[in-house]
């Protein structure tokens, strides 16, 4: 299994909603990221988490949380969001934080939509 | 700072070669790659260069020199999937990806 697997694909919310994207990999992989990407631009890093705990984060607003249960899950959890917060949420995993020793596997995205 | 430069657009035709060129200037080097974006999904990985040289797999292969910082991809026998986008990321000496702006590469036929 080489998959990250990323749930919703779409999602659509107003300001005042609170819901949570998540993801999902059964690689062994020991980092797991999440990127924020705008249409034609490259991704943009927010958080990685090493070995289930938060290593960086990228000055996030606080709006933005998130969350690793395990070593296999993922979760980011959305509340009070901007319009301008709409983009395409990556989820990605690499062997470990150091990824000069394997690439990242990203999952297919999660297209947000803040109205 | 730190910089990754690519053409932000190139046209090729379809069975043709193109090259994309990819310059960085970075915080210490620990590896670069190239990743295939189509419009809407996800990056998946093309190549990994780390030491000088050229690595070949398929149609694809990627060339990196360390001293000139500079690394380019390079696509043979072009076909119409091949139209995405292309992106090149350094890690840097934090073992940070560092991305360009990537290339959107146009095949005609």
């Amino acid at each position: 299994d080489t998959e990250v697997t990323q749930t919703p694909k779409h999602l659509v919310m107003g300001m005042t909603n609170k819901k949570s994207l998540k993801c999902e990999q059964h690689m062994g992989h020991r980092a797991m990221y999440w990127y924020k990407q705008k249409a034609k631009k490259p991704p943009e890093l927010m958080f990685v988490y090493s070995y289930e705990k938060l290593s960086i984060n990228e000055s996030v607003p606080s709006r933005f949380s998130p969350e690793c249960p395990n070593s296999s899950l993922l979760n980011l959890h959305l509340h009070a969001l901007q319009p301008e917060d709409s983009a395409l949420y990556l989820c990605a995993s690499s062997q470990n934080r150091d990824t000069n020793t394997g690439e990242l596997f990203f999952g297919e995205g999660s297209r947000l939509t803040v109205l | 700072g730190q910089n990754i430069d690519q053409p932000t657009e190139m046209t090729a035709t379809e069975g043709a070669i193109v090259q994309i060129n990819c310059t960085y200037q970075t915080s210490g080097f620990n590896g670069l790659f190239w990743y295939q974006q189509h419009a809407g999904e996800a990056p998946t990985f093309l190549s990994y260069n780390v030491l000088d040289g050229l690595e070949e797999k398929g149609r694809f292969s990627s060339f990196l020199s360390r001293s000139k910082g500079y690394s380019y991809l390079l696509l043979k026998e072009l076909q119409m999937k091949d139209s995405a986008s292309y992106l090149c990321a350094v890690v840097d000496s934090n073992y940070q990806l560092i991305w360009g702006a990537g290339t959107k590469l146009i095949i005609k036929p």
